[in-house]
């Protein structure tokens, strides 16, 4: 199972740039990266996945090298609504079951 | 509806008391997962269904929880002589296939006094 190490916490200022990096060293072939937003009292939220390269949509973007044992969540220009914890999913190598979370990454984004 | 549903919203129970949490999944989401989540940490895998196959109970922490689906749709969570250790939110994710994001409900908060 791919597991997954990211900083536990970051802090940031409204309309900077922010990057959360992942490290998943033991990823298999067939394992994509998904990361998750949640907010207090509510479930995860998908913002963006990918398998290789970059991934952009409206929210976010993905940044996965060529060795795919690291990915990198960049949030253009945040705002105080982007505080929460993000969480970064490796999974699913052909089992579908027992997509595991880590510890999350807890942005705080102050004014 | 459109999203996952998960009800009770909250549930307060008395220790050794039986408790069971719903969770109504996305129409046609075959795939279901079961998560345990601890104040301030991430979501613990506890089950996983493909439609009515219960096919990975690994993370049920003792035998005391029980999880169906029986008709391959809607499925509870049965935690029999709740202890105050399994106070957490419990989370309910749905997908349609396999790679697909996962849908999460809002959870069940469980509090056991």
């Amino acid at each position: 199972l791919a597991k997954t190490t990211q900083p536990i916490s970051m802090d940031s200022y409204e309309g900077q740039e922010v990057n959360i990096t992942c490290s998943h060293n033991n990823i298999a072939t067939n394992d994509y990266i998904t990361w998750y937003q949640q907010f207090p009292s509510q479930g995860p939220r998908f913002i963006i996945q990918g398998y290789k390269t970059k991934v952009t949509n409206e929210v976010a973007s993905l940044f996965i090298p060529a060795d795919r044992k690291s990915s990198t969540l960049s949030l253009p220009r945040v705002s105080l609504s982007d505080t929460a914890v993000y969480y970064c999913l490796v999974g699913d190598g052909g089992s579908q079951g027992n997509l595991i979370f880590g510890k999350g990454t807890k942005l705080s984004v102050k004014p | 509806g459109a999203g996952v549903s998960q009800s009770p919203r909250y549930k307060v129970a008395k220790r050794g008391q039986d408790v069971a949490l719903r969770c109504d999944p996305i129409s046609g989401h075959v795939s279901l997962f079961w998560y345990q989540q601890a104040l301030g940490q991430g979501p613990e895998f506890l089950t996983y269904f493909q439609n009515e196959a219960q096919l990975d109970k690994s993370g049920l922490p003792s035998d005391r929880f029980f999880a169906e689906r029986p008709e391959g749709s809607v499925s509870t969570l049965k935690i029999q002589r709740t202890q105050q250790e399994d106070s957490a939110v419990y989370l309910c994710a749905t997908r349609d296939r396999a790679n697909s994001p996962l849908h999460f409900g809002n959870g069940t908060r469980l509090t056991v006094t």
